[in-house]
């Protein structure tokens, strides 16, 4: 059953904290995304994943960075969150460029 | 960059009633895939058609690529088809731009 999975689906944190989302995927896809969601503004690219160690800054990089050490796991960091980082936040893989998206359920982050 | 827009903004329907998205884009797609957003916030994609029409179950996609606008039609519209949709569309490479949703509500 092909799955993307996400982890926490919810998180609490305080100003300041290190953040750390967790995606994976059972589909040897070489291309995994990370998005946020906000009222209003839709779904926003953040980073691109082309494959093992080979990551781009999507359109709203600043304040996030990314780990991709394993086909199968992308993560999320966020160094020092920040109030205006709550969001929800997707992963998604493709098998490359070009190709049908598959999304993860979600992480709802909260940063107070 | 790719711009998409959508419409209606949102939508309502009697349960039974059709109902037609439109998905209008700035630049020539090589990529438009639709999705549905449930209530509880999860995403689906229902079908990827850069150009042409493809069908899935109640569902129809048509996408003129000239013209650069894809339209899904949803038939006898039930009550578990709330939720909002969105399109996203790509001119090549990795990248795709999604619009912001139509929120569709189907009421018994």
């Amino acid at each position: 059953d092909m799955k993307v999975t996400q982890m926490p689906r919810y998180l609490i944190k305080r100003m300041g904290e290190n953040v750390l989302l967790e995606c994976g995927q059972d589909m040897s896809h070489e291309t995994m995304y990370w998005y946020r969601q906000d009222p209003g503004l839709g779904l926003q690219l953040i980073y691109i994943s082309y494959d093992v160690d080979s990551n781009s800054e999507g359109d709203i990089p600043k304040g996030y960075r990314v780990s991709r050490k394993k086909r199968e796991h992308f993560s999320l960091i966020l160094d020092s969150a920040k109030t205006n980082q709550t969001s929800v936040y997707f992963c998604a893989s493709s098998p490359g460029q070009k190709d049908e998206q598959y999304f993860g359920p979600g992480t709802r982050l909260t940063v107070l | 960059g790719q711009q998409v827009q959508q419409s209606p903004a949102s939508l309502v329907l009697q349960e039974g009633e059709n109902a037609e998205l439109q998905c209008n884009f700035s630049s020539t797609a090589t990529q438009l895939q639709w999705f549905y957003q449930s209530p509880g916030g999860s995403l689906v994609s229902l079908l990827s058609n850069p150009s042409g029409t493809k069908h899935t179950g109640r569902l129809t996609s048509t996408t003129v690529t000239k013209e650069r606008r894809s339209s899904l039609h949803i038939s006898s519209s039930q009550t578990t088809d709330s939720g909002t949709y969105l399109c996203a569309s790509g001119t090549g490479g990795y990248k795709v731009v999604f619009g912001s949703g139509t929120r569709l509500l189907v009421s018994p």
